[in-house]
Parts: C-alpha cells; structure tokens; sequence
C-alpha cells in the first residue's frame, strides 16, 4: 500500500514562492505518476501537474508558475509555486492518480 | 479542456435508500480513464471507481458504476451512514485532468 505525507509551510507570503514536499512509502518512486492537485476552500479539485521519472505535464492554467520534482534517492516529489496571490490559498495534496492520495496540507497565502 | 458538470448538486436521502449521481463530460473520456470519488470534511479525496466502472480496492459492492464516452453514473444500492458527504467525478485520460464540480449527499 502506497502512502504519502506532504508537508511544508501552512503560510506564505503573496509574491513568494510556495515549496511543498510528499514523502513516498510502500512502493518504488519510479512506478508511478505522481501528481499535485489542490482545492482551494469551498471550491473543486484543480490538478496542477504530473511528473513521471523525467517526463512532465502540467495545467495550462498553472504552467509558467509551477516546477515539480523527483528525489529518488529520498522517494520525494517536490512543487514549487512562484508568484503567489490569495488565490492559491488552498490544500494541496499529493496524489498518484487515482488510486493513491495523500491526507493534504493547508496553504494559506497571507501577509 | 474536458468539463465535467455533476448533477444534481445537492441529493437529501435517507439511510437505506438509493442514489443515483451522473457526471457528463464536454468531449469524450480517453479509454475510459474515468475516476469517482468520496471526499468527507478535512479529508482527502477517496477513490471509489476507476475505470469507469472497477471498484477500488476495499469498495462495498453497493457502489456500481456505468458510463462511457460522455455520461457516466454512480449508483449507491441503499445508503449506509458513512457513505454521506461529497462525491466528485474525474476524467486522467486527457490532459489537463479534469475533476466535476461535486454533488453532495446529505442526510435527510
């Protein structure tokens, strides 16, 4: 069973960079796609981009401001957001589509 | 973009009845990569369905899904208490992916 744990920062200020992590367990990095989705409160999922071993997609929405990652060596998908305002106050969860979710982490985008 | 619209958005039932949730889709899923799933308060999403129709793993055999193309279902045969809360659909096979805008399933 695949288990996944995001964490990084709850606050960020606008204008900054969002940096979150999700820690893999249970299964290779290298088998999955692994996916960042977030949902901003009261509103429905938004997935913002998938990274397979070197391959990537991402949300065409999201595209210029999003960078993911893959640590192997630390079974680590990594996301960074730059340029951040109000609206991408959201959970962001880490996902391998669609069986495997990670619990989510709030971000709020305040100063 | 592939736009799924859920219907209805609000379904009030009673324990031991049935419910019956649609999700269309703007243009056709790509091979069926079609996803259902239950999403409760400070929860992440669970999956339910994938495939269109294949229970996840660990699923009852109360949840049944149908679909293809365009118009996929979600039958729920007699609704037990955990199963309330909101339920969204999702299409993987194109991208960007897509999710539905959720129906919520509250007791009655």
């Amino acid at each position: 069973q695949v288990h996944l744990q995001e964490s990084g920062p709850g606050l960020v200020k606008p204008s900054e960079t969002l940096s979150l992590t999700c820690s893999v367990s249970g299964d290779s990095i290298s088998s999955h796609y692994w996916s960042w989705v977030r949902q901003p409160p009261g509103r429905r999922l938004e997935w913002i981009a998938y990274i397979y071993n070197s391959r990537t997609d991402f949300n065409p929405s999201l595209k210029s401001r999003v960078t993911i990652s893959l640590d192997t060596s630390k079974k680590q998908i990594s996301l960074k957001l730059t340029s951040v305002t109000a609206a991408d106050t959201a959970v962001y969860y880490c996902a391998s589509i669609p069986q495997f979710w990670g619990q989510g982490t709030l971000v709020t985008v305040s100063s | 973009e592939i736009v799924l619209t859920q219907s209805p958005g609000t379904l009030s039932l009673s324990p031991g009845e049935k419910a019956t949730l649609s999700c269309r889709a703007s243009q056709s899923v790509y091979k069926n990569y079609f996803a259902w799933y239950l999403q409760k308060p400070g929860q992440g999403p669970r999956v339910l369905i994938h495939g269109a129709s294949i229970r996840a793993t660990g699923i009852a055999d109360r949840f049944t899904a149908s679909g293809s193309g365009t118009d996929f279902t979600l039958t729920i045969s007699r609704l037990e208490p955990e199963d309330f809360g909101v339920y969204y659909c999702q299409q993987y096979g194109s991208s960007p992916v897509t999710f539905g805008g959720g129906t919520r399933v509250e007791i009655k």
